[in-house]
């Protein structure tokens, strides 16, 4: 069946830093994927949708400066938190939209935690 | 703009016993509907979806829905839960079965032995 990856699945970083998060399609080819960021104890809300080489298209009031987005090949797009803050501390999970069926897979997501 | 809500936010039920969640939808037009059940710490597993036809659909381990349009609503059930379908259940509407995802809240399920 459709997989998709995302690495790493934890991640801890310093305050201020940057954090780089992959999410790729392992058997499939996909020119959209989507980025969701849930909260502990709450719902998955969309970030962004990431169209392989063209500019993402984010959600209102989220930062795209600050959550940067490049969908450089037909399996692989990333996510970059740039310099963190413990708030940006959550659960960052991708899907991925197969371009042969049009189904959408997720991944397994990665916990983020800015200390 | 579409939304989806989960009335309830937490359920207990016995194992053995039956389980029934319930979604209900705003949607413009005819929408794709998903359940997902989340594992703590884990990603989405898709239980079921509906686009079209039969309004009863079945999913995998032994959970069905019901789409009413009448009502909005797509329930999810299960006829006897294991202690393994203790979990978090999510809800969804799109416009198609790749778009992005509108999720509801949430439900988080507990089976009591």
């Amino acid at each position: 069946g459709a997989v998709v990856s995302q690495h790493p699945s934890r991640v801890i970083c310093k305050s201020g830093t940057s954090v780089k998060i992959e999410c790729r399609s392992l058997d499939f080819q996909a020119t959209t994927m989507f980025w969701y960021r849930q909260f502990p104890k709450q719902s998955l809300m969309l970030m962004a949708t990431s169209n392989e080489g063209s500019k993402a298209t984010y959600e209102q009031g989220v930062e795209k400066d600050k959550f940067l987005i490049n969908h450089a090949s037909l399996t692989l797009s990333t996510l970059t938190v740039t310099s963190a803050h413990p708030e940006d501390s959550s659960f960052y999970i991708c899907s991925a939209r197969d371009v042969v069926s049009g189904g959408q897979y997720f991944g397994p997501g990665t916990r983020l935690t800015v200390t | 703009a579409q939304s989806v809500t989960q009335p309830d936010i937490h359920i207990t039920v016995s194992e053995g016993a039956s389980l029934e969640l319930r979604c209900n939808y705003s949607y413009g037009a005819t929408p794709y509907l998903f359940w997902y059940v989340q594992s703590p710490g884990q990603g989405l597993q898709l239980l079921l979806k509906y686009f079209s036809g039969d309004t009863l659909v079945q999913g995998i381990k032994g959970f069905e829905a019901e789409f009413k349009r009448s009502q909005s609503s797509f329930n999810l059930r299960k006829p006897s839960v294991h202690w393994s379908d203790a979990a978090e259940y999510f809800c969804a509407v799109g416009a198609t079965a790749g778009n992005k995802l509108t999720f509801g809240g949430g439900t988080r399920v507990l089976v009591k032995p």
